[in-house]
């Protein structure tokens, strides 16, 4: 079964960090890029960043660049957010999210459950 | 970066009636990398429509899209219960990669 796990979410004071984890497994995770979405309390999806299958090329809005970085393990086959000074504005559900196929630019077929990250003192 | 939005923010209607749900973008899209998810409350998105009109894996064929360049369209030929839910269309076209504000489907 094709599946995304993610972890790492809570609560964090204004100015930490955070590392969200995304477990992967049935499919082969070294193949497919790799994206971020989060949803705030009562909005919309926001797409958050992006990571090419090899790791090679990432993208970040705007919002968070310079802020979080993506990256992956295909040895552990885990996609991961490095996430640093953290605003309020950064609190939202987490989701890990694969690409329907081994392309450039593509939908997501696959998503994870999400992981709740609450920025607040 | 390319603004999708959605109409109408609201649509409620009967079971069995057809809804129409629309995404304009404020570029053309190219190669139709426009997406169709449907979220219901506490649940991530579910792809159920990619390439503008490619219905995703296990998706019934009440649902299907069509559109280019700059305008979209997510139809349910004929709505069920379970159809309840808000629907986001989602371009990949170019980055930043953006999303709708969402369409809320009520089954009265």
């Amino acid at each position: 079964e094709v599946q995304l796990v993610e972890s790492g979410g809570g609560l964090v004071q204004p100015g930490g960090s955070l590392r969200l984890s995304c477990a992967a497994s049935g499919f082969a995770f070294s193949r497919y890029a790799m994206t971020w979405v989060r949803q705030a309390p009562g909005k919309g999806l926001e797409w958050v960043s992006h990571i090419s299958g090899s790791g090679g090329s990432t993208y970040y809005a705007d919002s968070v660049k310079g802020r979080f970085t993506i990256s992956r393990d295909s040895s552990k086959t885990t996609l991961y957010l490095q996430m640093n000074s953290l605003r309020a504005e950064d609190t939202a559900v987490y989701y890990c999210a694969k690409d329907v196929r081994i392309a450039v630019a593509d939908a997501f077929d696959i998503w994870g459950q999400g992981t709740r990250v609450t920025v607040s003192s | 970066e390319i603004v999708l939005t959605q109409s109408p923010g609201t649509l409620s209607l009967s079971p069995g009636e057809r809804a129409t749900l629309s995404c304009g973008t404020s570029q053309s899209v190219s190669s139709s990398y426009l997406a169709w998810y449907q979220q219901k409350p506490g649940q991530a998105p579910r792809l159920l429509i990619y390439d503008a009109s490619s219905r995703a894996t296990g998706i019934p064929d009440r649902f299907s899209g069509s559109g280019s360049g700059t305008d979209f369209t997510l139809t349910i030929s004929r709505l069920e219960p379970e159809d309840s839910a808000v629907y986001y269309c989602h371009q990949y076209a170019s980055s930043p990669r953006t999303f709708g504000q969402g369409t809320k489907v009520e089954i009265k």
